[in-house]
């Protein structure tokens, strides 16, 4: 069964920008279309960008269509979210998880984003 | 955009006691209602797709029922680890949003 591990949160500044990173062990990324989701504190899930398995359909939602990238390298088996222009309503947990007709299978532990001055 | 409300946003229960949680579309998604639980701390699992089928290893007193506009997660009898968060998702849509979750807790 794939695994997956969210790195590249932290604190950032209004306006600043931070890259996430989503590996994947026990299987290859390759096969799996995934997607994005967070968590404020506090809150319910959200989901924030899907992209296909072959990096071809990218779909972001409307809260961060702009601002936020998503990206992958099918070689290096993982994918990445850039987000700039953060927002302080962009702070939570971000997951990675791979998803299938609209069910979201495998998650990631998640990694927290925090955007204060 | 399909809306999912989700209630109570707690419910306080005893090991051993039935939890019933309610998931509400603002429009008909059909049977595409999937339910994950979350606990303290952890990503999210998914426990049941298509409004009734369990996903694979989910014990049978987690069961799922509804179509249309309404959907119930039913856990027959708690046991200490089904203490968590559960969140509702559609996948009829784009986006396929999620509901704000219940909390269900310990008495």
């Amino acid at each position: 069964e794939i695994q997956l591990v969210e790195s590249g949160g932290g604190l950032v500044q209004p306006g600043g920008s931070l890259r996430l990173s989503c590996a994947a062990s026990g299987d290859t990324l390759r096969s799996y279309d995934i997607n994005w989701a967070r968590q404020a504190p506090g809150k319910g899930l959200e989901w924030v960008a899907h992209i296909t398995s072959s990096g071809d359909a990218l779909y972001y939602a409307d809260s961060v269509r702009g601002r936020f990238t998503v990206s992958r390298d099918n070689a290096k088996n993982s994918l990445y979210l850039q987000m700039n222009s953060l927002r302080a309503d962009d702070t939570g947990v971000y997951y990675c998880a791979t998803h299938r007709s609209g069910i979201y299978y495998n998650w990631g532990q998640g990694t927290l984003v925090t955007v204060s001055s | 955009e399909i809306v999912l409300t989700q209630s109570p946003a707690t419910l306080s229960l005893s090991p051993g006691d039935r939890a019933t949680l309610s998931c509400r579309a603002s429009q008909s998604i059909s049977i595409y209602l999937n339910w994950y639980q979350q606990r303290p701390g952890q990503a999210p699992r998914l426990l049941i797709y298509d409004a009734s089928d369990r996903a694979t290893g989910i014990p049978p007193r987690f069961s799922g029922s509804g179509s249309g506009t309404d959907f119930t997660l039913t856990i027959s009898s708690l046991e200490p680890e089904d203490f968590a968060i559960y969140h509702c998702q559609q996948r009829s849509k784009w986006p396929h949003a999620f509901g704000g979750g219940t909390k269900v807790e310990i008495k």
